[in-house]
């Protein structure tokens, strides 16, 4: 079990600029997260996927971001002209669910921080 | 999804049991109780979770109250890689239903 990982770890962009996040979950796992956390708060829920579907999208998701997790297997969440609110911590975690279950584990990576300039 | 309330700080003694308590007034009856915590500089790690009844694990235990509007995350004996955040989160466990507050800062003393 090699958990979730993300990269890069550490982002730097100046305002305006594009940037692509990539998570690979655990691999026996059916569903991928994205969240969002600020200093001092708790994660934010994004957008997750079930297998290739992106089935839910937070209102927090501005048209300039957007989430694809191709073959059902690794996902990247891109941001475009980037601003500096969108400086944040995001998150990525997996889980297996089975059919209506309802108390599947989240397993987190460890984070992209980006800081837009 | 039901609104949680933990204490911002708490301050424990290494080897000590830490209890971490948990409000949550308006949980249904489908509703499971979360915990997971955050170290520093990682994204969070799932603890331990319950519907009713106290739960255990190699980690930690939960009490539910009877009524299930509160509940206690224990650590039997902390030590120092406990200090963390705690998030105490109750609802549908999909990860989209999860709303993370503030949590409880650990702060664990040698």
């Amino acid at each position: 079990d090699t958990g979730v990982s993300q990269n890069p770890r550490h982002k730097i962009t100046k305002r305006g600029q594009n940037v692509t996040f990539r998570c690979d979950p655990i691999s026996e796992h059916n569903r991928l997260y994205w969240y969002r956390q600020t200093l001092g708060q708790g994660p934010e829920f994004l957008t997750y996927f079930q297998n290739e579907a992106q089935l839910e999208k937070s209102r927090l998701l501005s048209d300039r971001f957007s989430a694809e997790r191709p073959k059902g297997s690794f996902s990247t969440l891109e941001i475009q002209r980037t601003e500096q609110g969108d400086s944040a911590m995001y998150l990525c975690a997996s889980s297996q669910r089975h059919g209506s279950a309802t108390n599947e584990k989240l397993f987190f990576g460890s984070g992209t921080q980006l800081s837009v300039l | 999804d039901a609104k949680t309330t933990q204490p911002n700080s708490m301050e424990s003694n290494e080897e000590e049991p830490v209890h971490l308590p948990c409000n949550h007034s308006t949980i249904s009856g489908t509703d499971y109780i979360h915990w997971y915590r955050q170290l520093p500089s990682q994204g969070p790690e799932y603890v331990i979770h319950g519907l009713t009844s106290n739960v255990n694990n190699r980690m930690a235990s939960l009490a539910i109250a009877e009524d299930r509007k509160s509940s206690t995350l224990i650590l039997h004996r902390a030590t120092l890689r406990d200090a963390a955040v705690y998030y105490c989160l109750v609802g549908e466990t999909s990860g989209s239903r999860l709303t993370f507050g503030e949590g409880t800062q650990l702060t664990v003393n040698p």
